[in-house]
């Protein structure tokens, strides 16, 4: 299938500094979604995008899809605890999504 | 709105039985998604459908069936349990199937243990 990779697989950092996953693809994504699964919880949506080059905001999260269409990264600014969880980029193909492994973030007060 | 519900949100099977995963949604969507969770390795789809009367396969649909006789509703059916099939089980929906529309909403999940 076509997949997506991301990295790193898990990342711990202390709260005030920054992170950033990637999302890389072999082919060329007609888009890309973000979500964000809190520990025990759910996926909750973050973020699309379909653009070449595209960079989104949302607060302290920044969404960026490449020139190229085939990577994707969203960086947190100033963690906070209230930021842990995984972070999943997913390839959308029409009405079907293929999600990465995720990026396990923990944060140390 | 209720948004995507799942019942039960446990359970324990021994191998060999069988069982159904309730999903509903009451946002009028009309795809409908399951996924199966296992540590470290994301979300694999196993069914999904695009309406009432209409469903095919994902990635992984071997060990399970499902149907679609309304909008609100997904059944997962789980007929000789395995424990391959020891997961956390999401039922998601979203409302159109274009590019644009496609953001997924997710149920709280069925953590099942096949023992």
């Amino acid at each position: 299938g076509q997949q997506v990779m991301q990295i790193p697989q898990y990342q711990h950092v202390q709260e005030g500094e920054d992170f950033t996953t990637y999302c890389n693809s072999s082919t060329t994504l007609s888009n890309i979604q973000w979500y964000k699964q809190r520990p025990g919880g759910h996926p909750v949506f973050l973020i699309q995008l379909v653009k070449s080059g595209e960079v989104k905001k949302q607060k302290r999260l920044t969404f960026q899809f490449g020139e190229a269409k085939k990577n994707s990264s969203l960086h947190i600014t100033a963690t906070q605890t209230t930021d842990v969880g995984t972070y999943f980029c997913a390839r959308g193909s029409n009405y079907k999504l293929t999600f990465g492994k995720g990026t396990l973030l923990t944060v140390n007060p | 709105n209720a948004g995507v519900t799942q019942t039960p949100k446990f359970r324990i099977l021994k191998i060999g039985q069988s069982m159904t995963l309730q999903c509903a949604q009451d946002m009028n969507h009309n795809y409908m998604y399951w996924y199966r969770q296992d540590p470290g390795m994301g979300l694999k789809l196993i069914y999904y459908s695009v309406g009432a009367g209409i469903t095919d396969k994902g990635e992984v649909p071997n060990g399970y069936n499902v149907s679609r006789s309304t909008t609100e509703d997904f059944p997962l059916r789980l007929e000789l349990a395995a424990p391959s099939q020891t997961s956390v089980y999401f039922c998601a929906s979203s409302y159109s199937g274009t590019s644009n529309h496609n953001e997924q909403f997710f149920g709280p999940g069925t953590r099942l243990t096949v023992l």
